[in-house]
């Protein structure tokens, strides 16, 4: 079964630094998102993307973030002059616009901000 | 602000019974419904989606949608120990149809 696949599993960063999580999504998906997870609380939504541009934003996701689909398979997260409430899950996700569709969520990348 | 509320549990059960996991939302207008699977440490894994009022059928899974209610249920039978995991509630809402999730049922199976 097809997978999202997302580097790295784990990085772990000084404060100040800027990280940049990857995605891979499944061939078919059209729509992606990225959400956070901070230990212990719920799956937050940061960004939703579409035809190569943001279709909705959180308020979270201000201007210390950005996405990108460079090469119209990866599709990266930039996260700029990380803070320490940064640290959590980071979860990319696809779905392909079908019926009956699910979203398909990659494996994560815990960042660690010290 | 949308919401999605779910008891945060724990909900224990005995290996072989019926689990009952419940939601609520807070928007009138949702269409599309999700419950995901997550354990400890890892990504959310779809279990079920459900559109229509009623109930939907996967296995031992049954999702219950009340859009009146605005109410979704997941009920989870002969359950297993390894079932045990957290219980994600997901609605889907806005231009570009992103998740908002409920902040999680602990489900408990024990042998």
């Amino acid at each position: 079964e097809p997978e999202v696949t997302q580097t790295p599993s784990h990085q772990v960063t000084q404060m100040g630094q800027e990280v940049i999580l990857r995605c891979v999504p499944i061939s078919n998906h059209l729509y992606f998102y990225w959400y956070r997870q901070i230990l212990g609380q719920k799956v937050e939504f940061l960004v939703s993307f579409y035809n190569n541009e943001i279709s909705e934003k959180s308020e979270i996701f201000d201007d210390q973030f950005s996405v990108e689909r460079p090469d119209g398979s990866n599709f990266t997260l930039k996260i700029r002059s990380t803070k320490l409430e940064d640290s959590a899950m980071y979860f990319c996700a696809g779905v392909s616009g079908q019926e009956d569709y699910g979203y398909t969520f990659g494996s994560g990348t815990r960042l660690t901000v010290v | 602000q949308k919401e999605v509320e779910q008891n945060s549990g724990p909900l224990s059960v005995p290996e072989g019974a019926i689990a009952s996991l419940n939601c609520t939302y807070s928007d009138r207008g949702s269409q599309s419904f999700f419950w995901y699977r997550q354990y400890s440490g890892k990504s959310p894994e779809l279990i079920m989606s459900i559109y229509s009022n009623g109930d939907k059928e996967d296995g031992r899974f049954t999702a219950q949608l009340n859009k009146a209610s605005q109410y979704v249920s997941l009920l989870i039978r002969d359950s297993q120990p390894s079932d045990s995991a957290t219980y994600l509630c997901a609605v889907a809402w806005g231009d570009g149809n992103k998740l908002v999730f409920g902040a999680g049922t602990i489900l408990r199976v024990k042998s």
